[in-house]
């Protein structure tokens, strides 16, 4: 149980385009979803936190305008990086948790690479 | 305010060996502790948790942890290590008083099994 897709694994885009990647709970409903950011070596970077039907709290120094988050149901969320650039290739892994139990179950990630 | 450390940034072990991986956290009140672990471009994965009761508490692949309240540690341990444990580490916290369900993550902790 506690299975989390994303999608697309792997992303190529121009500067400037915009790309979209998708997250689901396959099997239990997901009150609350996460975007994280990872840089190669390092930590979590905590993006944003989203709720269900309500708008994302996004983190301080994370810009709400160009990382676009919605999460229109209990088993989708989507993370649209928008006019992306070089510097936002990343990998990108969000994570889905629901009331109980209390952990968070994670996607396999996305790696975005912007040419 | 809450954080948490991982202070070693690597550990090596011999295959066979035990090993521990080490977490120390800071947070308000009650601390809800976690482990996951991350292989090579992928996601994470949930490992164990620690929420209320028994201090020892044992999770997925033979992996252990004990909470230890007088020394704010929380640390990952399995008796004989394998080839295969070979990934990176990542010790959160959250302060289980509140709503917020956003996890602190350490640093990260690469462990490497030697055969």
């Amino acid at each position: 149980g506690a299975v989390v897709s994303q999608h697309p694994s792997r992303v190529i885009c121009k500067s400037g385009t915009s790309v979209k990647i998708e997250c689901r709970s396959l099997d239990f409903q997901a009150t609350t979803m996460f975007w994280y950011r990872q840089f190669p070596k390092q930590s979590l970077m905590l993006m944003a936190t989203s709720n269900e039907g309500s708008k994302a709290t996004y983190e301080q120094g994370v810009e709400k305008d160009k990382f676009l988050i919605n999460h229109a149901s209990l088993t989708l969320s989507t993370l649209t990086v928008t006019s992306a650039h070089p510097e936002d290739s990343s990998f990108y892994i969000c994570s889905a948790s629901s009331f109980q139990p209390y952990e968070q179950y994670f996607g396999p990630g996305t790696r975005l690479t912007v040419t | 305010a809450q954080s948490v450390a991982q202070p070693e940034d690597q550990v090596n072990v011999a295959e066979g060996n035990p090993l521990t991986v080490k977490c120390t956290y800071s947070v308000s009140g009650n601390p809800y502790l976690f482990w996951y672990v991350q292989y090579p471009n992928r996601g994470l994965q949930f490992l164990l948790k620690y929420i209320t009761g028994d201090n020892l508490v044992k999770g997925s692949y033979g992996f252990e942890a004990e909470f230890n309240k007088s020394q704010t540690s929380f640390h990952l341990k399995k008796p004989s290590a394998l080839v295969s444990d070979s990934a990176l580490y990542f010790c959160a916290v959250r302060d289980g008083a509140g709503n917020n369900r956003k996890l602190i993550w350490g640093l990260g902790t690469s462990l490497a099994v030697n055969p």
